[in-house]
């Protein structure tokens, strides 16, 4: 069993819809990140935390440290927010990748 | 503009070739990381560095040497290339602590 799980693996939508992807750790942790990779490759952090929930823009992200869960949100989801979103969590010095989990929103 | 600078960004390498990735950061980070991502799987760690002078095996190291040339540099060297090293790699570098994680923009490698 992965020690980093993403839910679900792909992901369509209308645009304007409310997404929501999830990832569940089983390993100690001292943050939880979450990166966007788009086509072509490159990944962005978007978020990094420890525990409850950060904001920017549209985009949301929660943590329960008890529960070893966390969830990223997107509000009135857009053609361009498609892409591949990865959790990962930091144990000790390094971060445990998820497989990710591939959006497209249509127009 | 601040980054994570990655050379080359694609590379055809035969069977037994060597070659060295080259990563830079100029945002004064202390931690610097090489992965590779291969279909299916999450990035995976081959080497890291916590500082300057020191480097550390991640998961997958077999087959790679790093060297940490300085604070702002921290190479990839393949001696050997094998099929099985075919992979788009990542050099990554952050803050003690993890803060501030950025990304290189990553090298298609394949080698035939």
């Amino acid at each position: 069993k992965n020690e980093v799980e993403q839910s679900p693996q792909n992901l369509t939508a209308q645009e304007g819809e409310f997404i929501t992807i999830n990832c569940s750790y089983s390993v100690g942790i001292s943050a939880l990140h979450w990166l966007q990779q788009h086509p072509g490759g490159g990944i962005v952090s978007l978020f990094m935390l420890s525990s409850g929930k950060k904001k920017h823009g549209r985009l949301i992200a929660t943590i329960n440290i008890q529960e070893k869960h966390s969830s990223l949100h997107i509000t009135a989801s857009h053609p361009r927010d498609s892409a591949v979103y990865i959790c990962a969590v930091r144990n000790t010095d390094k971060l445990i990748f998820g497989t990710g989990t591939r959006l497209q929103v249509f127009p | 503009n601040a980054g994570v600078t990655q050379t080359p960004k694609f590379q055809v390498l035969k069977t037994g070739q060597s070659m060295t990735l080259q990563c830079a950061q100029d945002m004064n980070h202390n931690s610097m990381y090489w992965y590779r991502q291969d279909p299916g799987m999450g990035l995976r760690l081959i080497y890291y560095s916590a500082s300057e002078g020191t480097t550390d095996k991640g998961e997958v190291p077999n087959g790679y040497n790093v060297s940490r040339l300085n604070k702002r540099e921290f190479s990839l060297r393949l001696e050997s290339a094998a099929p099985s090293q075919t992979s788009v790699y990542f050099c990554a570098s952050s803050a003690t602590g993890g803060y501030g994680y950025t990304f290189g923009s990553g090298t298609r490698l394949t080698v035939v």
